[in-house]
């Protein structure tokens, strides 16, 4: 019984470059919500998405960032062209449905560090 | 503009001794609260809830308090034991109120260190 599994655990990218992170929700599961901490911050939602579907991205920055959910596979979370200020530990959640009362499960996060 | 505020970065008590982890709100929309737990390294755990048509919630050594005319809630671990040592989230959301019922905001955090 996995919970949810995010990769890569740590991802280093340069400047311009591009960050893909992956996230596989909890079986069963198929709502999955990103939050991103920047460092001595607390976790900020980014985006809400259900199979092939975005529900909410007003936590996105409105450019380089982009979400999806597809039908099959992982969730992936990028960002394009990265910058110094996209250096933050990016958590995935999952829940069998929205506002489930029990809380996310969250996943370990990636931490991106752009060099 | 910080709508979930915990004031006391870190807090240090002693093994068996009482913890209290507060935190405070602003937007009156919220109306349910989590807290969770954190270890390094390792994505956030939930603990516990309470929904705003309560003021107390309890799970074993964790109760919650929830003040609504205060809007401050408060975390108490008893007795507190040294594997409880972490940092604990306080999150907001706006589940019956007509707001995003899937949305957390969260507080900075605060960083427990219970001490053998």
């Amino acid at each position: 019984n996995a919970g949810v599994m995010q990769n890569p655990r740590h991802l280093v990218r340069r400047r311009g470059q591009e960050a893909r992170l992956r996230c596989s929700p909890m079986k069963g599961h198929s709502h999955v919500y990103w939050y991103r901490q920047l460092p001595e911050e607390g976790l900020k939602f980014m985006v809400y998405l259900q199979k092939e579907n975005i529900i909410d991205e007003s936590g996105m920055p409105k450019e380089r960032f982009s979400a999806e959910f597809p039908k099959e596979g992982p969730s992936i979370l990028r960002i394009q062209q990265v910058v110094r200020g996209d250096s933050a530990a990016y958590f995935c959640a999952s829940s069998p449905n929205a506002g489930y009362s029990h809380g996310y499960t969250f996943g370990s996060g990636t931490r991106l560090t752009v060099v | 503009d910080q709508q979930v505020k915990q004031n006391s970065p870190s807090l240090s008590v002693q093994e068996g001794r009482i913890s209290i982890l507060n935190c405070d709100y602003t937007n009156s929309m919220f109306d349910y609260f989590l807290w969770y737990k954190k270890y390094p390294a390792e994505g956030p755990t939930f603990l516990i809830s309470i929904s705003s048509i309560k003021d107390k919630n309890e799970d074993g050594r964790f109760t919650v308090f929830l003040n609504k005319s205060a809007k401050h809630l408060s975390l108490h671990i008893v007795p507190s034991q040294p594997g409880d040592s972490a940092v604990y989230f306080c999150a907001a959301s706006a589940r019956l109120s007509g707001g995003s019922n899937y949305k957390l905001t969260f507080g900075k955090g605060t960083l427990l260190t219970v001490n053998p």
